[in-house]
């Protein structure tokens, strides 16, 4: 199964909205509702952040929304902070029974 | 709040076996809410996920790791490990315990580097 692929970098200004694109196959992504994303701090474990493609658990910022369509994903962060600067990784369930990652994206607040 | 822990050696020599135990705090690994997962990041940030198993017993792997992977679990020390063979400097990774209650991973331990070095 090969990883899902995410733009190597993205940036943004405080206060300004970005998008972080993921796009797998109709074996993945395409195939189930079953995509989520990861924002990770340096040294830090992956924190959950969207489950099954739209949905936020309880304690995640709503400025945080994720979306799909056909075969990709998409993570929007809306009103950008300085405490987004971080690296986000999306997973999706496979139609192997396994679950494949992006490859990440480094998010920049300028 | 569960909360995970990993623990094992960071230097594993060539063509030997890594071995890994993540420690599960705050609720029962046999409460039957999760299935209890390991995942890897190596150097360049890939993520890989290596497989579970249920508090039953029962487990999947990731078939390109399946034939060195086992993973297994202790409910008497509400643990669960993972022992990976005839690892190569391939598998230098930070090696994270997760949660999986559905189809998302929560919540993580803090990882551990293993480094295979001779």
């Amino acid at each position: 199964q090969s990883a899902l692929t995410q733009p190597a970098s993205v940036s943004g200004s405080p206060g300004q909205s970005i998008t972080i694109s993921c796009t797998g196959t109709s074996s993945d992504v395409g195939g189930y509702n079953y995509v989520s994303w990861y924002q990770q701090h340096p040294g830090k474990a992956p924190k959950l952040i969207i489950y099954d493609v739209s949905n936020r658990p309880s304690g995640v910022s709503n400025r945080f929304s994720g979306s799909k369509s056909g075969n990709t994903a998409s993570l929007t962060i809306s009103g950008l902070q300085a405490e987004d600067e971080a690296d986000y990784y999306c997973s999706s369930y496979t139609s192997n029974k396994t679950w494949v990652f992006g490859g990440g994206t480094k998010l920049t607040v300028l | 709040q569960v909360q995970l822990q990993e623990s094992g050696p960071g230097l594993v020599k060539p063509s030997q076996t890594l071995s890994l135990t993540c420690t599960v705090s705050g609720g029962s690994i046999s409460s039957g809410g999760h299935y209890w997962t390991w995942i890897r990041q190596h150097p360049g940030k890939a993520l890989e996920w290596i497989g579970y198993v249920f508090y039953s017993g029962s487990t999947y792997y990731n078939p390109s790791l399946k034939s060195r992977v086992t993973i297994s679990v202790d409910t008497s020390k509400n643990q669960f490990s993972l022992k990976l063979s005839s690892v190569t400097a391939a598998d230098t990774a930070v090696y994270y315990c997760a949660g999986t209650a559905d189809t998302w991973f929560d919540p993580w331990g803090q990882g551990t580097l293993v480094t295979v070095s001779s």
